[in-house]
């Protein structure tokens, strides 16, 4: 019954260069979704899993950004050129997806990205 | 649009204290879903509660109840005999189809 888990916990890197984030959702849980949550805000969303296709991705905010979950299961949230505006905590959260979609989203920890 | 709108950034209890946090949204849509996150330093988002909106019944989940108001678009939650391990970021969200979509949250501090 372990949670979302989510690696690196903490991540500097330089402007320009490319980062990948990795999500491990509940097991089970064939809904994941991603967020990006800048100091003092509330999350927002970014993209959303149904199984291994992007059901939703109309909050990435440009092609720098892309997530994949070819499983089905974990799931690596990628940008590049990374700038500074970047910088944020990004969280993972899964779900159990009944039928009627609306379903208890479960978080992990984050992992904060610092863009120097 | 959906927004969800918290007007208190900041709150106070005294231990064992009671305290209620606020929360309004704007949604066109009849059935939903409507939660309070507490996030604590950690930054892990903790349910807390949620509602659904078909539910006219209100939410409890042992000291946390909310008080939904789906008429006036409220939904505030209420935290009985506050504890210091109650003081964190609360954050009001609301969902529907997918996403969920968040308030700028409320810090609540727990004063022994």
């Amino acid at each position: 019954g372990a949670g979302v888990s989510q690696t690196p916990s903490n991540k500097v890197t330089e402007k320009g260069k490319y980062v990948e984030l990795r999500c491990d959702p509940i097991s089970g849980h064939t809904a994941l979704y991603w967020y990006r949550q800048s100091l003092g805000q509330g999350p927002e969303f970014l993209i959303y899993f149904q199984g291994t296709g992007a059901a939703d991705d109309s909050g990435l905010p440009n092609d720098r950004f892309f997530a994949v979950r070819p499983e089905g299961s974990v799931s690596t949230l990628k940008i590049q050129r990374t700038e500074r505006g970047d910088s944020a905590v990004y969280l993972c959260a899964s779900s159990l997806y009944g039928e009627l979609g609306l379903d208890t989203q479960y978080f992990g920890p984050g992992t904060r990205l610092t863009v120097l | 649009a959906q927004t969800v709108t918290q007007s208190q950034p900041e709150m106070s209890v005294q231990e064992a204290e009671t305290v209620t946090l606020s929360c309004t949204y704007d949604t066109s849509e009849s059935d939903y879903y409507l939660f309070w996150y507490k996030q604590p330093p950690s930054r892990q988002m903790i349910l807390v509660i949620r509602q659904e909106a078909y539910k006219q019944q209100n939410a409890t989940e042992n000291r946390f109840s909310v008080n939904f108001q789906k008429a006036a678009k409220s939904f505030s939650l209420k935290i009985s005999d506050s504890q210091l391990g109650d003081a964190a970021m609360y954050f009001c969200a609301y969902m529907y189809t997918d996403k969920l979509i968040f308030g700028t949250g409320t810090r609540l501090q727990v004063f022994p």
